[in-house]
């Protein structure tokens, strides 16, 4: 079946790494997708990993892909107060032609001083 | 970069009035969603459509329906709105070619039924 499943909440201090996880269950995802969702907004792309790649890297970004156990995780580095958001991660496992999006429920992180 | 546009941000309706959200894209994607949003919950995938007057339902179609009548727009119809449509409603998109086939979304609508 398809699920995808998160922490519902992070605190972390400012100016340290936010480690966020996520496991899911489709094998046949061909992308893993991370979204950041400020309040009030919608969601916005953050990154995203292919599914034969172990480790991405984009700025402060890095995603890591452990595909055996279905487990993705987001670190951020030095982390800032405009980071505090919720994050998901989506796998897409193909149905007929084409992709659909299976999202978690969301890590909320929330970044103190 | 792409855009896509939800028409309203706050939308306040009463129940049993016949409800559009709309949803315009300006990068001529084949794909378009409609997901609402509840805290804890996630998002869950209303309905899509992959073409011009083609639809699919999601997780959650019971209560709605959509229309696709031009590329560019996909509106979500909520044909006699209940207090527990109350939510917040995404519009997403995404191209039709490709492996790699990432949503972008709107803004989203916030809109409660009184």
């Amino acid at each position: 079946g398809e699920d995808v499943e998160q922490s519902l909440f992070l605190s972390v201090r400012e100016g340290d790494s936010s480690v966020i996880n996520c496991t899911y269950t489709d094998s046949s995802s061909t992308y893993l997708y991370w979204y950041k969702q400020e309040p009030g907004a919608g969601l916005q792309l953050l990154t995203y990993i292919f599914s034969n790649m172990d480790m991405k890297q984009d700025q402060r970004l890095t995603v890591l892909l452990n595909k055996k156990d279905k487990h993705l995780s987001l670190r951020i580095a030095d982390t800032q107060t405009g980071d505090s958001a919720i994050y998901f991660c989506a796998e897409s496992p193909r149905v007929g032609g084409y992709n659909k999006l299976i999202f978690g429920a969301g890590t909320r992180l929330a970044v103190h001083p | 970069d792409v855009k896509v546009t939800q028409s309203s941000r706050y939308l306040v309706k009463r129940t049993g009035e016949k409800v559009f959200l709309e949803c315009v894209q300006d990068m001529d994607h084949e794909n378009m969603f409609w997901y609402r949003q509840d805290p804890g919950l996630g998002l869950r995938l209303i309905y899509f459509s992959y073409d011009v007057k083609m639809k699919e339902k999601g997780d959650i179609p019971e209560g709605y329906s959509v229309s696709r009548e031009k590329k560019e727009r996909f509106s979500l119809i909520l044909e006699s709105a209940s207090t527990n449509q109350t939510s917040m409603y995404l519009c997403a998109s995404s191209p039709g070619q490709g492996r790699n086939q990432p949503q972008h979304f709107g803004d989203g609508t916030r809109l409660s039924i009184l």
